[in-house]
């Protein structure tokens, strides 16, 4: 069965330092992997997916996703937060069968100190 | 274009009661996904509806239903609330359906069940 790991409940950085959101999944075939924010008060807004080919992913707001099969991670990183990061983040997988849905991980909680 | 618009934003119900959330999809968009999302248990899928037809359902009780229409708008119905149905209900729409269609997700509706 499909699942997703968001080991970290909270994480709290600095204004400026780098982040690294931990994302772990488990599923019997190639999955797509997404990342989504949702900042207090709203839906979920997708930052970036892989689907396939480089592992490397980049997206908006300057974040970007490494996907590692030998590890079955999916790291969100960013180098350096702003303020206006402070929001919940969710790693989630699909299934590359079509009929599948999407599952979600519990999410991250991202503080930022000034 | 406009997102996905979820009504109403706030809603509160007494236990026993039914209750009916509306998702507007973007225009164009033929699937949509509900979601519930509790504090305990994060976001869990309850169903998908693709060209009026439900293609996938989630681990929920009966109580929980929804239909799409022509218009690919959708509904979702709970009836005989309980206190742990009240959550934010997140409807996504998507051109497509399966895991490679990017989801766009509403603002949700808040359900408190007193």
């Amino acid at each position: 069965a499909q699942s997703v790991t968001q080991p970290d409940i909270h994480i709290t950085v600095s204004e400026g330092a780098s982040l690294e959101l931990r994302c772990n999944y488990s599923y019997g075939a190639t999955p797509y992997l997404f990342w989504y924010v949702q900042s207090p008060g709203q839906g979920l807004q997708l930052l970036l997916k892989y689907f396939s080919g480089d592992t490397l992913v980049q997206g908006i707001k300057g974040f970007e996703a490494e996907f590692k099969r030998s590890q079955s991670s999916f790291n969100l990183r960013k180098p350096s937060v702003h303020w206006s990061d402070a929001a919940e983040y969710f790693c989630a997988v699909g299934a590359v069968n079509r009929d599948d849905k999407i599952i979600f991980g519990k999410g991250t909680r991202l503080h930022i100190l000034p | 274009k406009a997102g996905v618009t979820q009504t109403p934003r706030y809603l509160i119900k007494t236990r026993g009661q039914q209750v009916t959330l509306s998702c507007s999809p973007i225009s164009g968009h033929r699937s949509v996904s509900w979601y519930q999302q509790t504090p305990g248990q994060g976001l869990q899928f309850l169903f998908e509806y693709f060209s009026e037809t439900q293609r996938n359902k989630g681990n929920f009780p009966g109580r929980f239903s929804g239909r799409q229409f022509s218009n690919s708008r959708s509904e979702m119905n709970v009836s005989t609330l309980e206190l742990g149905d009240s959550a934010l209900y997140l409807c996504a729409s998507s051109l497509g359906s399966g895991a490679d269609t990017e989801a766009f997700f509403g603002q949700g509706t808040r359900l408190t069940v007193v």
